[in-house]
């Protein structure tokens, strides 16, 4: 079964509002979460990295306060789309990474999340 | 046979046929490489990996080999099946604070019945 769980698995907002994306480990803790966009046909590209309890940290050319992640506990990351227009309509999808005690240290993923912004 | 489109290469292969995906991959320093399934509207599966110590590693059906010479990886999928259609993401680990995990341009693999 799964063991990183992506809530919602779709979301329809209009521009201008805000959408909160849930990431969470189930059996495991992760240290360490990560958040991809992939738009229609293209590969998956890392928007930023997270770590419990410290600031994520952020790729090239992504906003920081746009974007906003939260990872408070080991098994809870979210990201927040804030004031969100239609060019940040995507498929947005999380992963975490275990423990090198838990899950080998291997990196698991999330189902995604289809963001589509009126 | 192989053509790269607009986006996404895209390789078609008869059912029963071996298929392989190729990926060039970035950077040197990388130690640690995988190979990704993904099916329209999910997230990415895992299907193998394999260290920078190695240069090929078999699984189910499944074989990655690995040139570190000219960044080069591949997945070769034996006897492909209709289930086997999907888009096949390669993925390095970069060496660095967080070991972050950089995706590659990936390949739709269709199987033709």
């Amino acid at each position: 079964g799964a063991v990183v769980s992506q809530h919602p698995s779709w979301v329809i907002c209009k521009s201008g509002t805000s959408v909160k994306i849930e990431c969470r480990s189930l059996d495991f803790q992760a240290t360490t979460m990560f958040w991809y966009r992939q738009f229609p046909k293209q590969s998956l590209m890392l928007m930023a990295t997270s770590n419990e309890g410290s600031k994520a940290t952020y790729e090239q050319g992504v906003e920081k306060d746009k974007f906003l992640i939260n990872h408070a506990s080991l098994t809870l990351s979210t990201l927040t789309v804030t004031s969100a227009h239609p060019e940040d309509s995507s498929f947005y999808i999380c992963s975490a990474r275990g423990t090198a005690g838990q899950k080998g240290g291997k990196l698991f993923f999330g189902s995604g999340t289809q963001l589509s912004v009126l | 046979g192989e053509s790269v489109g607009l986006h996404l290469p895209t390789l078609s292969v008869q059912e029963g046929d071996n298929s392989i995906i190729n990926c060039a991959y970035s950077n040197s320093a990388s130690d640690y490489f995988i190979w990704y399934k993904q099916e329209s509207g999910k997230g990415p599966q895992f299907i193998i990996d394999i260290r920078s110590n190695m240069d090929k590693r078999q699984g189910q059906r499944v074989t990655v080999l690995l040139n570190k010479t000219v960044k080069h990886l591949s997945l070769q999928i034996a006897a492909t099946q209709p289930g086997d259609s999907a888009v096949y993401f390669c993925a390095e680990n970069i060496l660095g604070g967080a070991q972050k995990l950089v995706f590659g341009q990936g390949t739709r693999l269709t199987i033709n019945p």
